[in-house]
């Protein structure tokens, strides 16, 4: 399976963007990018997902490199609420069919008020 | 929608002894998952199931634990002998099959502490 590396933890400042990076150089033609997130004390959260282009929903944007062997994971504007330890996740496909979602440690975001 | 329910929230218990865990999943998904979080690290992959079938275990997943979803609907892990390393938050998942991808729906977990 493809590997993902992301750094250990990020701080950023409340109402700035955070821009969270993902390393798959591995990647293969059919693997989509997931990024999920964690609060504490809780269990994880979808965010997004992509495939080849940039996404955008309501909780962030997905920015998906050419070569797809990074992505970045954009919050426009965090909040005290951001703060999470944040996962990105390759999978073989978008959910159609079976699939599992392999973690690794992910990111820890610290959002400063 | 109330979300995937998990019960009970905490569990202490003895080495040695049987525990059970309960999920309900949101009602309209078919899918549902089994995972195991350890301190620090990232939710590991146990089992899987659509509908009353369970089509993936993981080799985390040891004889001492079984995994069931009677007609499709709530699910239990059971962990039978349990040893200290069993010790984890347990986190529970669920999706639909066949609508466009919106990601698993997990619930809060169970935190079982063996001593």
């Amino acid at each position: 399976d493809a590997k993902t590396t992301q750094p250990n933890s990020m701080e950023s400042n409340e109402e700035e963007p955070v821009h969270l990076p993902c390393n798959h150089s591995t990647i293969s033609g059919t693997d989509y990018i997931h990024w999920y997130r964690q609060l504490p004390s809780q269990g994880p959260e979808y965010v997004i997902h992509g495939l080849t282009s940039n996404v955008n929903n309501r909780m962030a944007s997905l920015a998906i490199a050419e070569d797809r062997k990074s992505s970045t994971l954009i919050l426009h504007r965090a909040t005290l609420r951001d703060a999470a330890v944040y996962y990105c996740i390759l999978t073989k496909n978008s959910g159609g069919s079976n699939y599992k979602l392999t973690f690794g440690k992910g990111t820890l975001l610290t959002v400063n008020p | 929608d109330t979300g995937v329910s998990q019960d009970p929230r905490h569990k202490i218990t003895k080495r040695g002894q049987n525990v059970t865990f309960r999920c309900d999943p949101i009602s309209e998904h078919n899918r549902l998952y089994w995972y195991r979080q350890t301190l620090g690290q990232g939710p590991e992959f146990l089992t899987y199931f659509q509908n009353e079938a369970q089509l993936e275990k993981s080799r985390l997943l040891s004889d001492r634990f079984s995994a069931e979803r009677p007609k499709g609907s709530f699910s239990t892990l059971e962990i039978q002998r349990t040893e200290q390393g069993d010790s984890a938050m347990y986190l529970c998942a669920s999706s639909p099959r066949d609508r466009v991808y919106q990601g698993y729906t997990f619930g809060s977990g169970t935190r079982l502490t063996v001593v």
